[in-house]
Formats: structure tokens, sequence, C-alpha cells
């Protein structure tokens, strides 16, 4: 069956500082993983995606995200934290159909 | 372009009444989902549809859920009897074709509360 594990729940970081949200996926095949986010009250955001290719990928506002199939991970990085990446953020695999199975979700919180 | 389109925004209904959302995807989507997202955890697809044909609804409970996409446009879900159970926040998303390897773009939702 497949899963997503976003093992933190919460996630603090003084402002300036690197960021990583954890995210591991299990999966049979070659999934098409994805990262979002979603502030107050609003619907989710499309950050990035990896379907194949470089391992490191790169999205919207700096953010990007390394692929290691291995560990079966894929973390979601930045390396200068802004207040306004305060939000949350979920990871979500497609085992190759139509569906995306999400995580349940990181809370970032940047400090200033 | 215009987003994902959805309302009401919020709804509050007391058990056993019946409710309905509307969605509105983006322009030319052949594909449009619609999620529950309960508080604390990530969306959990309910319907998709391509174009006005169910695709996948294993995770619709059917007893009380409904939905449809008539023209192959906008799509209404609606619960009939809504339980204690159901509330969450109703997301809509839509995209270009349904291949896996595209992003899906969701609206703001409906928040939901049973009474």
């Amino acid at each position: 069956a497949q899963s997503v594990a976003q093992p933190e729940d919460q996630v603090n970081v003084a402002e300036g500082n690197p960021l990583t949200v954890k995210c591991t996926y299990s999966v049979s095949g070659n999934p098409y993983l994805f990262w979002y986010v979603q502030y107050p009250n609003r619907g989710l955001q499309f950050l990035l995606k990896y379907i194949t290719g470089d391992n490191l990928v790169k999205g919207s506002y700096g953010f990007e995200a390394e692929f290691n199939k291995s560990q079966t991970s894929f973390h979601l990085k930045k390396p200068s934290a802004l207040v306004s990446d305060s939000a949350l953020y979920f990871c979500a695999v497609n085992p190759g159909a139509n569906n995306l199975f999400f995580g349940t979700g990181t809370r970032l919180t940047v400090i200033p | 372009e215009a987003g994902v389109a959805q309302s009401p925004r919020y709804k509050i209904i007391e058990k056993r009444q019946s409710v309905a959302f509307w969605c509105n995807p983006i322009s030319g989507h052949a594909t449009l989902y619609w999620y529950q997202q309960i508080l604390g955890q990530g969306p959990k697809l309910l319907i998709q549809f391509q174009n006005n044909g169910v695709v996948d609804d294993s995770q619709l409970p059917k007893d009380r859920f409904s939905a449809e996409r008539l023209k192959g446009v906008d799509s209404t879900l609606k619960i009939q009897p809504a339980k204690l159970e159901d509330s969450a926040v109703y997301l809509c998303a839509s995209s270009p074709e349904g291949y896996g390897t595209e992003p899906q773009h969701f609206g703001d939702g409906t928040r939901l509360s049973i009474l």
C-alpha cells in the first residue's frame, strides 16, 4: 500500500537559517513526488515536483528538494528561511496512476 | 489565468441535514478532483473526474456522498445526510489532462462544520 510519512509535525527555524522538512514514502515502482504549501484558510499551492532525472529539483520561492531513491526520501529544503515561509507543508506521492497520496503535513514556523 | 473557484467558503449545518458544494475548475482543465481534509490530516481523494466521467470514486462514501460533473466543466459535491465526522474542509482541484506528472491546482476550499 502507498504511504507518505512526514515525521515532524512541527519545525521551528530562525529567520535566515537553512530549513529542512522531511518526507519519506513507501510506494512500489517509480513514484512521482510533490511538495505543496498551505497558508491559513487557503488551498494547497504547488511548490515543486520530482518526475525523473536530476535528484535535486528546484521550485518556487527558493525551495528545492532532494530525491533519494535508496532512502525513499524527498526532503524539502531552503538555504535561508523567511518569516513568510511559515505555513503548512505537505509531501505527496503519485504511484504512477492518477491519485495523489498526501502526508499529514508539517507546520513550519520561522522565528524572526 | 483564473484559479479554481469554490463556494461557499464556509457552511454550518446540523447533523442529518444535507449540503452541497460547488467547484469551477481552471478553464480547459479536463480533470477535476474532490478532496476531504480533516483537521490535522492531509487531503484524501474522494472522487476524480475526467471530463464528465468518473475515473476513481473508490474512497467516496456512496451511501451519503454524491458528486456530478454533468457538462465536463463545473462540479457539485453533495452530502445527504451529514454526520458529525463529515466536519472537514472540502477541496476541489483541477489539472489539464490528469497525468500523474501534472501538479494539481487547488481552490481555497469549503469549511464544513456539523453541529
